[in-house]
Formats: C-alpha cells, sequence, structure tokens
C-alpha cells in the first residue's frame, strides 16, 4: 500500500512564524504536490514537484516556498504565516499507473495561524 | 484550462436509498476523471477512475461513474447508501501534460440519515 504520511495533524503557529510543513511518501514517486483545502473552494495546488530539488509552482504559490532536497520528502514552507493561511493542507504523491498517473494523499494537516 | 463543476454543495439521502452525486467537466482532449472521498478529517481516498475504454467504471465501497463525453459529465453512482459513507466526495481531472497535475471541483457533502 502506497503511504504517504505528514508530519502534524494539526498546528498552531502565530502570525509572523516560520512554518514548516514536511510530507514523506514511501513508494519511490517521482511527483509530489502540496494542495490546500478550504471550505466552498475545494483543492487548490500551491507547489508540486516531478523531481528531486525541482519545483513548479502551482495555482496559488503566494506566500509559500517548498524544497525537495530528497525523493521521498517534500516540504511546504511558510516564511512567515498569516491568519490567511489558516487552512488543511494535504500532500500528495503520484505515480505513472499506465498511460496515466494516480495521486495518493496524506491524511493532511490542519494548520491555524493565530 | 481544465475546470470541474460539482453543481451540489450538500446531498443528504436516507440510509438505502440511491446515490447520484453530479460532475461537469471542461477539458480540451479526452480526460482522465477521478472521484476521491475524504471522511471527516482524513486525507483523499481514490473511488475510482476513467482514463479510457468502458464509460462504466465500478470503484471501491460499491460506487460506479459512468462518463458520458457528449454532456461532458462524469456522475458517481451508489445503489443503496450506508451509513458510513457520510464524507465529502471530490470529481477530479486530470492533466495530460507532463505536469500531472489534478484540478478539484469544490467537494460535495453527502449526509446519511437512519
Amino acid at each position: 500500500d502506497v503511504k504517504v504520511t505528514q508530519s502534524s495533524r494539526y498546528l498552531v503557529k502565530r502570525t509572523g512564524e516560520k512554518v514548516f510543513l514536511e510530507c514523506v511518501q514511501d513508494m519511490d514517486h517521482e511527483n509530489m504536490f502540496w494542495y490546500r483545502q478550504d471550505p466552498g473552494l475545494g483543492l487548490r495546488l500551491i507547489y508540486f514537484s516531478y523531481d528531486v530539488k525541482m519545483k513548479e509552482k502551482g495555482d496559488i504559490p503566494e506566500g509559500y516556498s517548498v524544497s525537495r532536497e530528497k525523493k521521498e520528502r517534500f516540504s511546504l514552507i511558510l516564511e512567515s504565516a498569516s491568519t490567511n493561511q489558516t487552512s488543511m493542507y494535504l500532500c500528495a504523491s503520484s505515480f505513472l499507473a499506465g498511460n496515466h498517473y494516480e495521486q495518493y494523499f496524506g491524511p493532511g494537516t490542519r494548520l491555524t495561524v493565530t | 484550462a481544465q475546470s470541474v463543476t460539482q453543481p451540489d454543495i450538500h446531498i443528504t439521502v436516507s440510509e438505502g436509498a440511491s446515490l447520484e452525486l453530479r460532475c461537469n467537466y471542461s477539458y480540451g482532449a479526452t480526460p482522465y476523471l477521478f472521484w476521491y472521498v475524504q471522511s471527516p478529517g482524513q486525507g483523499l481516498q481514490l473511488l475510482l477512475k476513467y482514463f479510457s475504454g468502458d464509460t462504466l467504471v465500478q470503484g471501491i465501497k460499491g460506487f460506479e461513474a459512468e462518463f458520458k463525453r457528449s454532456q461532458s459529465s462524469f456522475n458517481l453512482r451508489k445503489p443503496s447508501v450506508h451509513w458510513s459513507d457520510a464524507a465529502e466526495y471530490f470529481c477530479a481531472v486530470g492533466s495530460q501534460t507532463g505536469a500531472n497535475n489534478l484540478f478539484f471541483g469544490t467537494g460535495t457533502r453527502l449526509t446519511v440519515i437512519p
């Protein structure tokens, strides 16, 4: 079974703090993703990575950065947390299943910025 | 550009009743389509997928979905709902570019009443 784990299920941080969200997958997948999920907005892609040290902006990258130093680990960084970054953050990894990609998700981190 | 519309924000059904969740997509070519389910406090779990071939696809937990190209739809169905099906359901369309990221609908929350 594919396993995608996220370092924290719940996190509370103060405005202005630097926040690290960690994601690890154990299936040697090339691609990894960070989404945020907000009520009524569904999932929105923040960043993704298709290889070590490679990253691409998604739909809402402002205020975030990412790091992928090892294939199995993809970190999301909030340089200076703000209250509008309070959200559920979901990490995913994907692999090529025949002629299409399948994404597998971690359990999510619910971040509250006060 | 890809997009997904789930017109129903919230649906309530009685246990044992049939269910249909609607999904319409916009995509320039043959899409890859997915349904995910998210139980409260959990990540997303893949229910089923369509990428080619038979337009009626079977998934886990007794769900099925039908791809209708003429209507740009990929509706999810279950003949008899169980209380454990209460969750949020997301339809997604997959990009066929090298990015392989998914575009999600805003989700439909399903409530099951006894």
